[in-house]
C-alpha cells in the first residue's frame, strides 16, 4: 500500500530552527509537496520537489532523497505566525496526490 | 491570485437529508477535486473531475456522487447524510498543464450530520 509518515506533533522555540520529517513509500513517483495549513483555513503550497537536494525559499527549505523515500522541510528564524500544521504530500505514478496527516507544529515564545 | 470559494463555511444536518457543497473557482482551472479531512488522516480524495461533465472516483466515493455541469464549478452531493459524514470538506483546483502545478484549496467546509 501507500503509506506517507509525519511526526504528530512539534514543539519549538520563536528564532529557533525546526526540521520536519516526511517519508514516503508510494507506487511511483512524480514529485513531493509541502504545504502549510492554519487552523480553521485552506491548505497553501509551499514547495515542491522532484530531484534530489535542498531548495531553499527564504526562511524555508525543502529537502528530498528519492532513493531514501525521504524529504523535510527546514523553518528558520521561527515566527509565531508559522504555528501551522504542514503537509506532506507525494505525487504517484497515477499523478495522483498521496497525504500525509501532517505535523502540528506549535511556536513557544 | 486564484480563488477558490465553497459555498458554507459550517453546516449542520440531519441523518438522511441532502446535501450539497458547491465549489466555485475563477482560473479557468480544468481540474478539481474534493477531498475530506479527518483528524489524524491524511486528505483523503472522494471525487476529481479533469473536464466539464467527467468524473472520476477517488478513494473513498461511497456515499458521495458530484456534478460538473460548468468549468468553474464543481458540487459534492451527499445522496443520503450519515453521521460516519461528519467532516472539513476541501475543494481543491489546478491547472491541467504540468505535473508540478500545485492545488488551489477553497476555505472548507466543516460538516455536523446529526
Amino acid at each position: 500500500g501507500q503509506n506517507i509518515d509525519q511526526p504528530t506533533e512539534m514543539t519549538a522555540t520563536e528564532g529557533a530552527i525546526v526540521q520536519i520529517n516526511c517519508t514516503y513509500q508510494t507506487s511511483g513517483f512524480n514529485g513531493l509537496f509541502w504545504y502549510q495549513q492554519h487552523a480553521g483555513e485552506a491548505p497553501t503550497f509551499l514547495s515542491y520537489n522532484v530531484l534530489d537536494g535542498l531548495e531553499e525559499k527564504g526562511r524555508f527549505s525543502s529537502f528530498l532523497s528519492r532513493s531514501k523515500g525521504y524529504s523535510y522541510l527546514l523553518l528558520k528564524e521561527l515566527q509565531m505566525k508559522d504555528s501551522a500544521s504542514y503537509l506532506c504530500a507525494v505525487l504517484d505514478s497515477n499523478y495522483q496526490l498521496i497525504w500525509g496527516a501532517g505535523t502540528k507544529l506549535i511556536i513557544k515564545p | 491570485d486564484v480563488k477558490v470559494t465553497q459555498s458554507s463555511r459550517y453546516l449542520v444536518k440531519r441523518t438522511g437529508e441532502k446535501v450539497f457543497l458547491e465549489c466555485v473557482q475563477d482560473m479557468d482551472h480544468e481540474n478539481m477535486f474534493w477531498y475530506r479531512q479527518d483528524p489524524g488522516l491524511g486528505l483523503r480524495l472522494i471525487y476529481f473531475s479533469y473536464d466539464v461533465k467527467m468524473k472520476e472516483k477517488g478513494d473513498i466515493p461511497e456515499g458521495y456522487s458530484v456534478s460538473r455541469e460548468k468549468k468553474e464549478r464543481f458540487s459534492l452531493i451527499l445522496e443520503s447524510a450519515s453521521t460516519n459524514q461528519t467532516s472539513m470538506y476541501l475543494c481543491a483546483s489546478k491547472t491541467g498543464v504540468g505535473v508540478s502545478d500545485t492545488q488551489y484549496f477553497g476555505p472548507g467546509t466543516r460538516l455536523t450530520v446529526l
